[in-house]
Formats: structure tokens, sequence, C-alpha cells
């Protein structure tokens, strides 16, 4: 089983509609980052939390919110999702300790209408 | 601003023959740099952590290097199967672990 895994791995939807993407993680790392990937631009980072009671916006946080459920779960919610919002947005985790990798999900391949 | 720029874009290869892709970066306090490959539809897999200019890591036919300005990824003898994506990213203090990420490098190695 993977040890970082998103849900889902394909959604299309509409421009308006709220989306829920989920990450859960099963390494017992305390951080959780959300980022997305755009042909061209890369990877960007649009939130980041160090445990459950600490979250904080990243390069691209506008139009995003997110949830830390528990150490292990950490979703991200599209309130009105729009076209630009289209791309690969992937889930990683990093243990605590500084300059430790960050290891990441398969992403979920989102296309909004 | 911090930066990380790769190049080239994209690089295709004969079976065997090395080469080398570039990372450049522009960070205050630099306090790691990683390499990762990313293979289509799959999430990017870590492959080394760089610290200190000077410092090196090898594995199978990949080897990192760093100085204080850019690293390298050398390729030695490449095979079909060292095809992807390879990104660099550098972690920035005033964003705790966050990664800043460059464009990437796709490699192509024909047979």
């Amino acid at each position: 089983d993977a040890d970082v895994t998103q849900t889902p791995r394909n959604r299309i939807t509409k421009t308006g509609k709220r989306i829920m993407l989920e990450c859960s993680q099963t390494k017992g790392h305390d951080r959780m980052y959300w980022y997305r990937q755009d042909p061209g631009l890369g990877l960007r980072l649009i939130y980041y939390s160090f445990d459950v009671k600490d979250i904080n916006k990243g390069e691209i946080s506008d139009g995003y919110s997110v949830s830390r459920q528990a150490q292990a779960k950490f979703s991200l919610s599209l309130e009105s999702a729009i076209p630009n919002q289209t791309a690969l947005y992937f889930c990683a985790t990093s243990g605590t300790v500084s300059n430790q990798p960050q290891h990441f999900g398969d992403g979920t391949r989102l296309s909004i209408l | 601003e911090d930066q990380v720029t790769q190049s080239p874009e994209a690089l295709r290869l004969q079976e065997g023959e090395s080469s080398s892709l570039n990372c450049s970066y522009t960070v205050s306090g630099l306090r790691g740099l990683f390499w990762y490959r990313q293979d289509p539809g799959k999430g990017p897999e870590f492959l080394f952590t760089l610290y200190s200019a000077g410092e090196e890591k090898e594995k199978e036919r990949l080897k990192a290097t760093l100085t204080k300005k850019e690293s390298f990824l050398h390729i030695t003898a490449p095979k079909p199967e060292d095809s992807a994506t390879y990104l660099c990213a550098v972690q920035a203090p005033q964003a705790g672990t966050a990664l800043i990420f460059g464009k990437g490098t796709t490699l192509s190695v024909s047979s």
C-alpha cells in the first residue's frame, strides 16, 4: 500500500462546484503539504501544515482552503471551482527534522469545465 | 526572490550517452537541495538531498553534486528506464520546510 494516498485520482467537474481532495498518510509524519503542478510552471505550494493546529498559506492559496482532520489526514477544498484551477494536485509529507525530504502521493488530476 | 532554474528543459540521449542536468538557485540560507524523479502519472520520487557546497551523492547511474550557486545531476551510461522528468527543489527558510521547485528537465533515453 502507498504511504501517501490521494483520492480521487481523477475528477472532472463544472465551474462553481465545491470540490474536496483528500490525502491520508501512513508514514507517521507531522508535516503535510498541498502542491499544484501545471505544465510549464512546475510545482507550486498551496498550503502546508506542521501539525493539526498549525495551518499556513503557501504561494498560491487564493481560492483554496484546507482542513487537517488528524495527523494522518489533510484535505484541500475548492469552494467554487473555476477553469484555471484545472491542474495536477499533489499531497506530500515530511518529518519534523529540518531538511528531511518530502514524500509525495501520486496526485489528483482535476479538470474543471 | 528565491528561485530555482533548471536546464535544459528537455534532453534526448542515446543509451550509454552520459550527460548532466543543471539546477541553478538563488535562495537566502540554503537548508537543503533536493532532486526528485517524476514518471508520467506519478508523484515525484525522492532521489537525493544535498546540504552544503562540495557534497556529492550517488545512486546507481546518477550522481548529484552541489556548489554555492548550482547543482548538477550527472547521468552515466543512461538506460531507457532512466527516462523521466527530473525535478530540483530547494528548502526556503521563510516557508518552513516547504520546497521551491524548478520546472524540471524531461529526459528521454532511446535504445
